[in-house]
């Protein structure tokens, strides 16, 4: 599978549990995005990176998010002390240029907590 | 400035038919608007994007009419089928910087 890559595609926590998520993007994609899509809404940006540039962050984006990307390869998402409204799909796309042109999307990781 | 406001929410479609979802954006500064097609459980898929500078783009049974002084485009889905059955999203970017995405259209396609 040559597709963007999530994992897990499911992670379900307590309430004030760190949990870390995992993107693989299409091999030589320079530009790695995650969004956050709730039910009945459309995805809304957090950050995305240029190689292992992290160039911008939503406002959406509290201090206990946090995205690396070291290498310009993977990436991770960290949301410490997880909260109930943090419950939603988290995607991760990639696209091959400087931009979001042709950008590809994962399938996403469900995360609930309780 | 930055939404992208889409219509209707939902929409039902006998098979055959023409399907119409329509977005209005408000930052005249944008210059990418892509739609996007999303199954349940599935990331969001591209479908067809246009930028600006034309007023139509067509591919296969996908069409976007785009008019720039009302500030809005549509997605036309000709000859619609069950497989079509889908949430659409639009969005829109400056740049192609980062996507904004309206709230989806979720589409519904009968035989």
């Amino acid at each position: 599978d040559t597709g963007v890559s999530q994992d897990p595609r499911h992670k379900i926590t307590k309430r004030g549990q760190n949990v870390t998520f995992r993107c693989d993007p299409i091999s030589e994609h320079n530009r790695l995005y995650w969004y956050r899509q709730t039910l009945g809404q459309g995805p809304e940006f957090l950050t995305y990176f240029q190689n292992e540039a992290q160039l911008e962050k939503s406002r959406l984006l509290s201090d206990r998010f946090s995205a690396e990307r070291p290498k310009g390869s993977f990436s991770t998402l960290e949301i410490q002390r997880t909260e109930q409204g943090d419950s939603a799909m988290y995607l991760c796309a990639s696209s091959p240029g400087t931009g979001s042109e042709k950008l590809f999307f994962g399938s996403g990781t469900q995360l609930s907590v309780l | 400035q930055q939404q992208v406001k889409q219509s209707p929410q939902s929409l039902i479609v006998q098979k055959g038919g023409i399907s119409i979802i329509n977005c209005a954006y408000e930052n005249t500064a944008f210059d990418y608007f892509p739609w996007y097609q999303q199954f349940p459980g599935k990331g969001p898929a591209l479908l067809i994007a246009i930028r600006p500078d034309v007023s139509e783009k067509k591919e296969g049974r996908f069409t976007i009419s785009f008019n720039k002084s009302a500030k809005q485009f549509s997605l036309h889905i000709m000859d619609s089928q069950p497989g079509d059955s889908a949430t659409y999203f639009c969005a829109a970017s400056l740049n192609t910087d980062k996507l904004i995405f309206g709230t989806g259209t979720r589409l519904q396609v009968f035989p």
